[in-house]
């Protein structure tokens, strides 16, 4: 089946610097969704990717759909300690279910 | 306009019991799907349901589970017979009515903590 590696696993960071995690699938996708996870609720959607290249921002986010369609990154600009949480890519091709990475957990030192 | 609704929030069952987890997707979707999340993991997908139709529950375990949506109410994931291995987050999510089977912006509720003692 799909696969999706997330990388990295965690990242502790100081307030004020930039973020960056990626995400590769084992196979083309069509859609890449970000969404991030705070402790003890649902994921909140991010940014959706839908066309190969596609750079997309939301406020201090922001997406890319890669071209070869296998991977995406997310990143975060001047970051505040609102950004903690855990941070998911998710996609799919075609037809079959979202495919979530493992998460991304990010801490925020002020 | 009102998120995606789930309860309970929390739910604890001992083993053996049945346990009903309800969603009441976000107004104007039609979709939902039903992702269950174990500590430290993504999120793994279940069933994905339209009102009164099981669309592709390729992730839901043989036995003892079971999904519906029906006409009126909310959807309601049920596990029959609970072992301490079901103990998870269950998320519903919903998406707007698209053309073609799976959409694309999945909207999440708050989610179900489930605990089997």
């Amino acid at each position: 089946g799909q696969q999706l590696n997330q990388s990295p696993q965690s990242m502790f960071i100081q307030e004020g610097e930039d973020v960056s995690m990626n995400c590769t699938s084992s196979s083309i996708f069509n859609t890449w969704l970000w969404y991030k996870q705070d402790p003890g609720e649902g994921p909140v959607l991010l940014i959706a990717l839908y066309k190969a290249g596609e750079l997309t921002s939301n406020g201090r986010l922001t997406a890319q759909f890669g071209i070869t369609r296998k991977d995406s990154f997310l990143n975060i600009s001047a970051s505040i300690p609102s950004d903690v949480g855990i941070y998911f890519c998710a996609g799919n091709s075609g037809n079959t279910p979202l495919v979530f990475g493992k998460g991304t957990r990010l801490s925020v030192i002020a | 306009n009102a998120g995606v609704m789930q309860n309970p929030r929390h739910l604890v069952r001992r083993r053996g019991q049945e346990a009903r987890l309800r969603c009441s997707p976000m107004k104007g979707h039609s979709h939902v799907y039903w992702y269950r999340q174990l500590p430290e993991e993504g999120l793994k997908f279940m069933v994905y349901l339209q009102k009164e139709n099981i669309i592709d529950e390729s992730g839901m375990p043989k036995e003892r589970f079971s999904a519906e949506f029906p006409k009126e109410g909310p959807s309601i994931l049920r596990i029959q017979q609970v072992v301490r291995g079901d103990s998870a987050a269950y998320f519903c999510a919903s998406s707007p009515t698209r053309q073609g089977p799976v959409s694309f912006e999945q909207y999440f509720g708050p989610g179900t903590r489930l605990t089997v003692t």
